[in-house]
Protein backbone atom coordinates (compact mmCIF):
# COMPACT_ATOMS: atom_id res chain seq x y z
CA UNK A 1 0.00 0.00 0.00
CA UNK A 2 1.98 3.77 -1.19
CA UNK A 3 -0.28 5.64 -0.68
CA UNK A 4 -0.25 8.64 -2.87
CA UNK A 5 2.40 8.86 -5.02
CA UNK A 6 3.60 11.64 -7.31
CA UNK A 7 5.88 12.18 -10.08
CA UNK A 8 8.27 13.43 -10.96
CA UNK A 9 9.58 14.28 -7.65
CA UNK A 10 11.86 17.48 -9.48
CA UNK A 11 11.83 19.32 -12.84
CA UNK A 12 13.21 21.88 -14.49
CA UNK A 13 11.40 23.81 -16.99
CA UNK A 14 12.33 26.70 -19.38
CA UNK A 15 9.34 29.53 -19.95
CA UNK A 16 6.70 28.06 -22.42
CA UNK A 17 7.38 24.46 -22.56
CA UNK A 18 4.78 22.03 -20.96
CA UNK A 19 4.92 19.06 -18.64
CA UNK A 20 2.33 16.70 -16.98
CA UNK A 21 2.48 15.83 -13.54
CA UNK A 22 1.42 12.34 -12.24
CA UNK A 23 -0.82 11.47 -9.37
CA UNK A 24 -1.23 8.06 -8.24
CA UNK A 25 -3.31 6.60 -5.17
CA UNK A 26 -4.08 3.18 -4.33
CA UNK A 27 -6.75 3.76 -1.51
CA UNK A 28 -9.76 3.61 -3.57
CA UNK A 29 -10.58 7.15 -3.15
CA UNK A 30 -13.53 9.25 -4.51
CA UNK A 31 -11.83 12.53 -4.31
CA UNK A 32 -8.42 13.64 -5.63
CA UNK A 33 -6.95 17.17 -4.95
CA UNK A 34 -3.87 19.42 -6.86
CA UNK A 35 -2.46 22.04 -4.78
CA UNK A 36 0.17 24.56 -4.54
CA UNK A 37 2.50 25.72 -2.03
CA UNK A 38 4.55 28.82 -2.27
CA UNK A 39 6.45 30.67 0.97
CA UNK A 40 3.51 32.92 2.72
CA UNK A 41 0.70 31.57 0.55
CA UNK A 42 0.31 28.36 2.21
CA UNK A 43 -1.75 25.67 0.22
CA UNK A 44 -3.89 26.85 -1.92
CA UNK A 45 -6.56 24.53 -4.23
CA UNK A 46 -5.50 24.44 -8.37
CA UNK A 47 -8.52 21.94 -9.16
CA UNK A 48 -9.92 19.05 -7.57
CA UNK A 49 -11.92 15.85 -8.85
CA UNK A 50 -15.15 13.99 -7.24
CA UNK A 51 -14.77 10.82 -9.40
CA UNK A 52 -13.55 9.34 -12.46
CA UNK A 53 -14.33 11.70 -15.75
CA UNK A 54 -14.78 14.61 -13.77
CA UNK A 55 -12.53 17.79 -12.63
CA UNK A 56 -13.40 21.07 -11.07
CA UNK A 57 -11.72 24.02 -10.60
CA UNK A 58 -10.08 25.51 -7.66
CA UNK A 59 -9.22 28.74 -6.27
CA UNK A 60 -5.99 29.09 -8.40
CA UNK A 61 -6.65 27.39 -12.08
CA UNK A 62 -5.30 29.69 -14.39
CA UNK A 63 -2.54 28.02 -16.51
CA UNK A 64 -3.20 24.68 -15.56
CA UNK A 65 -5.40 21.67 -16.51
CA UNK A 66 -6.68 18.19 -15.31
CA UNK A 67 -7.82 15.15 -15.98
CA UNK A 68 -9.22 11.69 -14.28
CA UNK A 69 -9.07 8.92 -17.11
CA UNK A 70 -8.64 6.64 -14.00
CA UNK A 71 -10.49 6.40 -10.72
CA UNK A 72 -6.75 6.20 -9.39
CA UNK A 73 -4.36 8.64 -11.10
CA UNK A 74 -4.99 12.47 -11.49
CA UNK A 75 -3.07 14.36 -14.02
CA UNK A 76 -1.99 17.96 -13.29
CA UNK A 77 -0.87 19.51 -17.00
CA UNK A 78 0.88 22.93 -17.70
CA UNK A 79 0.60 23.86 -20.86
CA UNK A 80 3.02 26.77 -21.52
CA UNK A 81 4.65 27.15 -18.23
CA UNK A 82 5.37 30.28 -16.55
CA UNK A 83 8.37 32.19 -13.98
CA UNK A 84 5.24 32.08 -11.75
CA UNK A 85 4.32 28.61 -11.57
CA UNK A 86 7.75 27.80 -9.82
CA UNK A 87 5.97 25.96 -7.01
CA UNK A 88 6.04 22.80 -4.90
CA UNK A 89 2.82 20.76 -6.17
CA UNK A 90 0.90 18.10 -3.99
CA UNK A 91 -1.49 15.68 -4.43
CA UNK A 92 -3.87 14.91 -1.95
CA UNK A 93 -7.05 12.41 -1.85
CA UNK A 94 -9.91 11.42 0.61
CA UNK A 95 -13.13 9.56 0.61
CA UNK A 96 -15.72 11.23 0.26
CA UNK A 97 -19.07 12.29 2.60
CA UNK A 98 -17.37 12.28 5.76
CA UNK A 99 -14.68 14.54 7.93
CA UNK A 100 -11.56 12.49 6.46
CA UNK A 101 -8.36 13.31 6.54
CA UNK A 102 -6.56 14.73 3.08
CA UNK A 103 -3.90 12.09 2.41
CA UNK A 104 -0.55 13.93 0.40
CA UNK A 105 1.86 12.69 -1.97
CA UNK A 106 5.69 13.78 -1.10
CA UNK A 107 5.16 16.75 -3.85
CA UNK A 108 6.67 17.73 -6.92
CA UNK A 109 9.28 20.44 -6.82
CA UNK A 110 9.19 22.58 -10.28
CA UNK A 111 11.26 25.74 -11.22
CA UNK A 112 10.09 27.39 -14.34
CA UNK A 113 13.05 29.44 -15.57
CA UNK B 1 -12.68 33.55 -0.03
CA UNK B 2 -13.08 32.03 3.63
CA UNK B 3 -9.71 32.73 5.22
CA UNK B 4 -7.71 31.33 8.59
CA UNK B 5 -5.17 33.04 10.08
CA UNK B 6 -2.57 31.01 12.02
CA UNK B 7 -0.39 32.76 14.76
CA UNK B 8 2.47 33.06 15.40
CA UNK B 9 3.84 32.35 11.93
CA UNK B 10 7.60 31.44 13.47
CA UNK B 11 8.12 29.91 16.71
CA UNK B 12 11.17 29.05 17.99
CA UNK B 13 11.72 27.51 21.34
CA UNK B 14 13.88 25.40 24.15
CA UNK B 15 13.07 21.69 24.39
CA UNK B 16 10.77 21.18 27.52
CA UNK B 17 8.62 24.15 27.00
CA UNK B 18 4.90 24.66 26.38
CA UNK B 19 3.51 26.48 23.23
CA UNK B 20 0.31 27.04 22.07
CA UNK B 21 -0.42 28.16 18.16
CA UNK B 22 -4.07 29.72 16.97
CA UNK B 23 -6.28 29.72 14.24
CA UNK B 24 -8.65 31.78 13.53
CA UNK B 25 -11.59 32.68 10.95
CA UNK B 26 -14.34 35.14 10.37
CA UNK B 27 -15.71 31.99 8.84
CA UNK B 28 -17.67 29.38 10.57
CA UNK B 29 -16.17 25.78 9.42
CA UNK B 30 -17.96 22.22 10.09
CA UNK B 31 -14.59 20.96 10.60
CA UNK B 32 -11.28 21.82 11.67
CA UNK B 33 -7.73 19.62 10.66
CA UNK B 34 -4.36 20.33 12.07
CA UNK B 35 -1.57 18.63 10.21
CA UNK B 36 2.18 18.28 10.46
CA UNK B 37 4.25 19.00 7.56
CA UNK B 38 8.33 18.28 7.54
CA UNK B 39 10.70 19.67 5.29
CA UNK B 40 10.38 17.91 1.73
CA UNK B 41 6.96 15.90 2.49
CA UNK B 42 3.50 16.25 2.09
CA UNK B 43 1.25 17.23 4.80
CA UNK B 44 0.01 14.61 7.46
CA UNK B 45 -3.10 14.36 9.29
CA UNK B 46 -3.21 14.74 13.05
CA UNK B 47 -6.49 15.45 14.15
CA UNK B 48 -9.62 16.50 12.80
CA UNK B 49 -12.62 18.34 15.17
CA UNK B 50 -16.09 18.48 14.78
CA UNK B 51 -18.09 20.16 17.19
CA UNK B 52 -18.07 23.20 19.55
CA UNK B 53 -15.76 23.05 21.89
CA UNK B 54 -14.47 20.01 21.49
CA UNK B 55 -10.89 19.01 22.95
CA UNK B 56 -8.95 16.53 21.80
CA UNK B 57 -5.68 14.96 22.68
CA UNK B 58 -2.92 13.25 21.33
CA UNK B 59 -0.05 12.35 23.74
CA UNK B 60 1.21 15.87 24.31
CA UNK B 61 -0.66 17.90 21.72
CA UNK B 62 -3.54 19.20 22.92
CA UNK B 63 -6.42 20.36 20.05
CA UNK B 64 -9.70 22.53 20.86
CA UNK B 65 -12.06 23.93 18.05
CA UNK B 66 -13.78 26.92 19.25
CA UNK B 67 -17.27 27.17 20.73
CA UNK B 68 -18.36 28.64 17.39
CA UNK B 69 -16.40 26.33 15.19
CA UNK B 70 -14.39 29.57 13.96
CA UNK B 71 -11.27 29.39 15.76
CA UNK B 72 -8.96 26.44 16.71
CA UNK B 73 -5.55 26.40 19.33
CA UNK B 74 -3.05 23.50 19.15
CA UNK B 75 -1.39 23.43 22.70
CA UNK B 76 2.04 21.02 23.01
CA UNK B 77 3.10 20.46 26.39
CA UNK B 78 6.99 19.95 26.75
CA UNK B 79 8.02 20.67 23.29
CA UNK B 80 10.34 17.54 21.82
CA UNK B 81 12.84 18.28 18.89
CA UNK B 82 10.69 15.75 16.91
CA UNK B 83 7.96 18.33 16.96
CA UNK B 84 10.00 20.66 14.82
CA UNK B 85 7.65 21.01 11.77
CA UNK B 86 4.96 23.46 9.97
CA UNK B 87 1.86 22.94 11.81
CA UNK B 88 -1.46 23.77 9.28
CA UNK B 89 -4.70 24.23 10.17
CA UNK B 90 -7.33 23.42 7.90
CA UNK B 91 -10.96 24.34 7.86
CA UNK B 92 -13.70 22.36 6.22
CA UNK B 93 -17.30 23.51 4.98
CA UNK B 94 -18.52 19.83 3.88
CA UNK B 95 -19.27 19.36 0.23
CA UNK B 96 -16.75 17.96 -1.60
CA UNK B 97 -14.44 17.68 1.19
CA UNK B 98 -12.94 20.98 0.12
CA UNK B 99 -11.03 22.79 2.67
CA UNK B 100 -8.99 26.05 3.36
CA UNK B 101 -5.62 26.33 4.82
CA UNK B 102 -3.74 28.37 7.02
CA UNK B 103 -0.24 29.46 5.82
CA UNK B 104 0.75 27.79 8.82
CA UNK B 105 3.08 28.00 11.78
CA UNK B 106 6.88 26.71 11.13
CA UNK B 107 8.03 25.47 14.81
CA UNK B 108 11.63 25.07 15.66
CA UNK B 109 12.40 22.99 18.87
CA UNK B 110 16.10 23.47 20.06
CA UNK B 111 17.63 20.61 21.72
Amino acid sequence: NAGVTQTPKFRVLKTGQSMTLLCAQDMNHEYMYWYRQDPGMGLRLIHYSVGEGTTAKGEVPDGYNVSRLKKQNFLLGLESAAPSQTSVYFCASTTGGGQGPQYFGPGTRLLVL
Amino acid sequence: TQLLEQSPQFLSIQEGENLTVYCNSSSVFSSLQWYRQEPGEGPVLLVTVVTGGEVKKLKRLTFQFGDARKDSSLHITAAQPGDTGLYLCAGGTGGYQKVTFGIGTKLQVIP
